[in-house]
């Protein structure tokens, strides 16, 4: 079965970086997109990033364009997602989920998602 | 401020049928692109409901139907059950953002 485990998240400075790491297991990685999505405390759903099957074509949300970069190992069947600069408008669950096409597509959606790992920017 | 537009909350008591709509522009429902409907239970991630307005994922019951005319898109939920309070969202994709929008969600409360 499709499993996407996250791992990463925790407390940190605002200014400091931190990680968010997305392991899949249950499919064909390398052959689906992907996305980061996340939702501050009690508030909606927010698009973050998104990267193709092979990594070539990536998009981000203005409010973390330049400061975060989406990468993916297709070799190790893991998403990552490094935050810079972090703010503390960025604290937030963040998830990733599986795009079932392998580009970005007026179709695209997550049909399968992690369970969320919580990010705190604090002082 | 969501760029797909939803009711924040709906109620309807076991049984009952309740309608929850979804609105955009131009450049996202406007403009063709597919939308898809999540549910999320407290505490635990979004799970896709609908897609491509209408079609359900395994294992999701029949009572819940997206449906889209010339002016709208919306989810309903027919006979209503307890499990389903959670709350909804629905999801396109903008040209203009390259990206998923996103509906603020509509909280439904089983009453």
């Amino acid at each position: 079965q499709v499993q996407l485990v996250q791992s990463g998240g925790g407390v940190v400075q605002p200014g400091r970086s931190l990680r968010l790491s997305c392991a899949a297991s249950g499919f064909s990685f390398s052959s689906y997109a992907l996305h980061w999505v996340r939702q501050a405390p009690g508030k909606g759903l927010e698009w973050v990033a998104f990267i193709s099957y092979d990594g070539t074509n990536k998009y981000y949300a203005e409010s973390v364009k330049g400061r975060f970069t989406v990468s993916r190992d297709n070799s190790n069947n893991t998403l990552y997602l490094q935050m810079d600069s972090l703010r503390p408008e960025d604290r937030a669950v963040y998830y990733c989920a599986r795009d079932p096409h392998w580009r970005m597509t007026g179709e695209t959606r997550g049909d399968f998602w992690g369970q969320g790992t919580l990010v705190t920017v604090s002082s | 401020q969501s760029v797909l537009t939803q009711p924040p909350s709906v109620s309807g008591a076991p049984g009952q049928r309740v309608t929850i709509s979804c609105t955009g522009s131009s450049s996202n429902i406007g403009a063709g692109y597919d939308v898809h409907w999540y549910q999320q239970l407290p505490g635990t991630a979004p799970k896709l409901h609908i897609y491509g307005y209408r079609n359900r994922p395994s294992g999701v019951p029949d009572r819940f139907s997206g449906f889209k005319s010339d002016t709208s898109v919306s989810l309903v939920i027919s006979g209503l059950q307890a499990e389903d309070e959670a709350d909804y969202y629905c999801q396109s994709y903008d040209s203009s953002l390259s990206g998923w929008v996103f509906g603020g969600g509509t909280k439904l409360t089983v009453l």
